[in-house]
């Protein structure tokens, strides 16, 4: 099993330009966040996925997409990336059991100048 | 909404020494778990230890133990006989396997921690 894997692990964007980060499970996981992490913040949800079809906000959505066509796969889109949206992006994926323990991407750093 | 607050941002330690980190949460509900999580350098993020809430035995992993006062709604962790490779970012997180919140974590600003040789 790989777990889970997100690509690119690094990425420079200028103000404007769009991208997808892409996000994989191979453990059949119901359901897949994408999480923020910025200094002194923590790690704060953006989007989630309870199932294929299915997405909802979490704390801080304003800026990206989600999209779940698949099981094994939770695109993250900046449609514009912001200055602001300069950070480490983490992909997560559960089972929906164990209390929600979360099994995570090894993240990717984002800046956008 | 559910909270968790770490309320120290940077602790340190010497080698072979024991630290606690502390974390508060605030939640109406009765059932949810627990977690520490640990973010070396390296930026993975690295389940450390877990508590069920309706368990009043604290949690055990070798030199990582809990102290869960569910009434107090605390949360510290141990780390006993500390050694190098323990230095790392902490995140406390909330979770439950019910709800409209199954699936996601709630997680605290983070304990920086360092350990002197």
């Amino acid at each position: 099993n790989a777990g889970v894997t997100q690509t690119p692990k690094f990425q420079v964007l200028k103000t404007g330009q769009s991208m997808t980060l892409q996000c994989a499970q191979d453990m059949n996981h119901e359901y897949m966040s994408w999480y923020r992490q910025d200094p002194g913040m923590g790690l704060r949800l953006i989007h989630y996925s309870v199932g294929a079809g299915i997405t909802d906000q979490g704390e801080v959505p304003n800026g990206y997409n989600v999209s779940r066509s698949t099981t094994e796969d939770f695109p993250l889109r900046l449609l514009s990336a912001a200055p602001s949206q300069t950070s480490v992006y983490f992909c997560a994926s559960s089972s929906g059991l164990a209390g929600g323990k979360q099994y995570f991407g090894p993240g990717t750093r984002l800046t956008v100048t | 909404a559910q909270t968790v607050t770490q309320s120290q941002p940077e602790m340190s330690v010497q080698e072979a020494e024991t630290v606690t980190l502390s974390c508060t949460y605030d939640t109406s509900e009765s059932d949810y778990y627990l977690f520490w999580y640990k973010q070396p350098p390296s930026r993975q993020m690295i389940l450390v230890i877990r508590q069920e809430a309706y368990k009043q035995q604290n949690a055990t992993e070798n030199r990582f133990s809990v102290n869960f006062q569910k009434a107090a709604k605390s949360f510290s962790l141990k780390i006993s006989d500390s050694q190098l490779g323990d230095a790392a970012m902490y995140f406390c997180a909330y979770g439950r396997d019910r709800g409209s919140t199954l699936g996601r974590l709630y997680f605290g600003r983070g304990t920086q921690l360092t350990v002197w040789p």
